[in-house]
């Protein structure tokens, strides 16, 4: 199957800071998604991003799909931002394939 | 909010017996898949349903099944449960057997 590694594996921010999450990814893929999984487990689709550039307010993701690599963009890092991040690319159309994620904390 | 409901919130167990999780897509998705994620890790792909057939399936044993209904909501079971089947189950809600794309709040099956 299609293998995902995220890095770093934790990362600890003072509010207001800036971060860069790294998502490489094994085979060539057609999509790709980052979601954020808050503190009670539910996991909120955050990009749909098969290439280019995306952002959403102070997120944003850049897909490189010939280099198999995606980064997530957090800038002005505020505490609701704490939890986990998960890339995850479809492995035979239909299943999603996660990485281990990035465990973000944001300290006040 | 994505519209993906799940039922019950928390579920406790003893080894060996049977579990039934149900989850509800969202308006509209026709496409329903299950992932198991232990404390910890990713989550991992179980199964997929896509208009009442499964149509997929990831590398985990028979005891677990489902279904899906006329209305696209699914039900996961799993029998004889193990100690190793303590995790908090997701189903994701999608349209056309596509993957899926928008999760549910999770079930959070304990095993003792």
């Amino acid at each position: 199957g299609i293998q995902v590694e995220q890095s770093p594996p934790d990362l600890i921010l003072q509010e207001g800071a800036n971060s860069t999450l790294r998502c490489n990814f094994s085979d060539s893929v057609n999509n790709l998604q980052w979601f954020h999984q808050n503190p009670w487990g539910q996991l909120i689709n955050l990009f749909y991003i098969p290439s280019g550039t995306k952002q959403n307010g102070r997120l944003s993701a850049t897909t490189v799909a010939t280099e198999r690599y995606s980064l997530l963009y957090i800038s002005s890092s505020q505490t609701t931002d704490s939890g986990v991040y998960f890339c995850a690319v479809p492995f035979n159309d239909y299943k999603l394939s996660f990485g281990a994620g990035t465990t973000v904390t944001v300290r006040a | 909010e994505t519209g993906v409901t799940q039922s019950p919130t928390h579920l406790i167990k003893t080894r060996g017996q049977q579990v039934t999780l149900r989850c509800s897509s969202q308006s509209g998705h026709n496409t329903v898949s299950w992932y198991q994620q232990a404390l910890g890790q990713g989550p991992q792909f179980i199964f997929q349903y896509y208009r009442e057939e499964e149509n997929g399936r990831g590398n985990f044993p028979p005891r677990f099944s489902g279904l899906q209904f006329p209305n696209y909501s699914s039900e996961l079971n799993v029998n004889a449960l193990e100690l190793d089947d303590s995790a908090l189950y997701l189903c994701a809600s999608s349209s056309g057997g596509l993957p899926g794309r928008y999760f549910g709040p999770g079930t959070r099956l304990t095993v003792l």
